[in-house]
């Protein structure tokens, strides 16, 4: 089947806004997600948006959602060292809320 | 709350053997999963279970299996370890909820490493 892709690498400046893309794979798609994995660290769960919405802000994070595209963006204001880490996007597909991960995009914040 | 428990963290098999990755959940979760992570991948969804006593299988199976005796635990079994099992095994939960908190998103364990040689 089709991949959930994400680029593989971003590097921003600390303070400056880091935007990670996503390219879904399901129009059909409740929910969609932001996970943060820090090294040797399960995955957190970020944010998430409804698939009836096209943006949704929550504190630092602003979240995308083009759905005609089947594009997802998180972006990342005032990007700190603390933020580095991978960031992966999920669909909920199907039934029994099963996710679908993309590749991981990782985040290097420098000084 | 412990949230979701994996053990071991780290484990080196040999091929042809056998181990049991333990999960357990304590927030009463219906729904518990097993995903597998290799790098530049991402994760694979191995299997998944909706409640006890019902299991199915994701996208990659094979080689694996699961039980799930209880809402608590679903532990995850390699019966003949092989080179291709290599990799970070994470197991997560979630509650299905509907209406307002049918975004419930999963909670992951922090993983057991393995590696097959």
């Amino acid at each position: 089947g089709e991949d959930v892709e994400q680029s593989l690498f971003l590097s921003v400046r600390e303070g400056d806004s880091s935007v990670i893309n996503c390219t879904y794979t399901d129009s059909s798609s409740t929910y969609l997600y932001w996970y943060k994995q820090e090294p040797g660290a399960g995955l957190q769960l970020l944010t998430y948006i409804f698939s009836n919405m096209d943006m949704k802000q929550d504190q630092r994070l602003t979240v995308l959602l083009n759905k005609k595209d089947k594009h997802l963006s998180l972006r990342i204001a005032d990007t700190q060292t603390g933020d580095s880490a991978i960031y992966f996007c999920a669909e909920s597909v199907g039934t029994a809320s099963k996710l679908t991960f993309g590749t991981g995009t990782r985040l290097q914040v420098t000084l | 709350n412990a949230g979701v428990t994996q053990t071991p963290k780290f484990r080196i098999l040999k091929i042809g053997q056998s181990m049991t990755l333990q999960c357990a959940q304590d927030m009463n979760h219906n729904y518990m999963y097993w995903y597998r992570q290799d790098p530049g991948m991402g994760l694979k969804l191995i299997y998944y279970s909706v409640g006890a006593g019902i299991t199915d299988k994701g996208e990659v199976p094979n080689g694996y299996n699961v039980s799930r005796s209880t809402t608590e635990d679903f532990p995850l079994r390699l019966e003949l370890a092989a080179p291709s099992q290599t990799s970070v095994y994470f197991c997560a939960s979630s509650y299905p909820g509907t209406g307002s908190l049918a975004h419930y998103g999963y909670t992951f364990g922090s993983g057991t490493r393995l590696t097959v040689v």
